[in-house]
């Protein structure tokens, strides 16, 4: 049982525009939920992260809106580039982020 | 400074063999994490071990053993490789103090 949820699967955005990559989780003891890139052939990197006490988090042009009603949260690329292009996983985690469960990635393609 | 370093890059085992993936670390992290990777699966945790001396399973643990050897090195032992256990390992490790894991390369592991 998946207990983050990931869509889509896979995006395709021109450069400049926007990317939307959305995450659902269930279980409300989650009090961490971070995204990490990962490019081919490499390990997983942190790219933002946000706790539950907030709605959004910005860091450049990535932010994390996070709905906790709704048990939602979505990671929005602003101005899309080429080197964008990766796969981005969502995650969600308690306790002291030891147990990190991940949605199932979406692969991002920026078109020049 | 390496970060998490991860042998062998890549592996090609029959069923029944066995193995030992190595993950090492330079930062002076207190938790490690071994994870495996999967099409469609996203990341799983296999064990995890939050200080030296002690280890942990995470969702998948099933026919893998791991050692914590000392704070820099988590190893990942298959007894009997099967089929089911062709996937990208990772280690990953963090600070007690922050939420932040650091994954390595990865491991790409064939059982045939």
């Amino acid at each position: 049982q998946q207990q983050v949820k990931q869509s889509p699967q896979s995006l395709i955005v021109q450069k400049g525009g926007i990317s939307i990559i959305n995450c659902a989780y269930e279980n409300t003891a989650f009090d961490y939920f971070p995204w990490y890139q990962q490019f081919p052939g490499k390990g997983p990197a942190l790219l933002i992260a946000i706790r539950p006490d907030v709605s959004e988090k910005k860091e450049g042009r990535f932010t994390i809106s996070f709905n906790k009603s709704a048990k939602q949260f979505s990671l929005h690329i602003m101005d899309s580039q080429p080197g964008d292009s990766a796969t981005y996983f969502c995650a969600a985690s308690f306790n002291g982020a030891n147990n990190l469960f991940f949605g199932t990635g979406t692969r991002l393609t920026v078109i020049p | 400074n390496a970060g998490v370093t991860q042998t062998p890059k890549f592996q090609v085992l029959k069923t029944g063999q066995s193995m030992t993936l190595q993950c090492a670390q330079d930062m002076n992290h207190n938790s490690m994490y071994w994870y495996r990777q999967d099409p469609g699966m996203g990341l799983r945790l296999i064990y995890y071990s939050a200080s030296e001396g002690t280890t942990d399973k995470g969702e998948v643990p099933n026919g893998y053993n791991v050692s914590r050897l000392n704070k820099r090195e988590f190893s990942l032992r298959l007894e009997s490789a099967a089929p089911s256990q062709t996937s990208v390992y990772f280690c990953a490790s963090r600070f007690s103090g922050g939420e932040t894991q650091y994954f390595g390369p990865g491991t790409r592991l064939l059982v045939l």
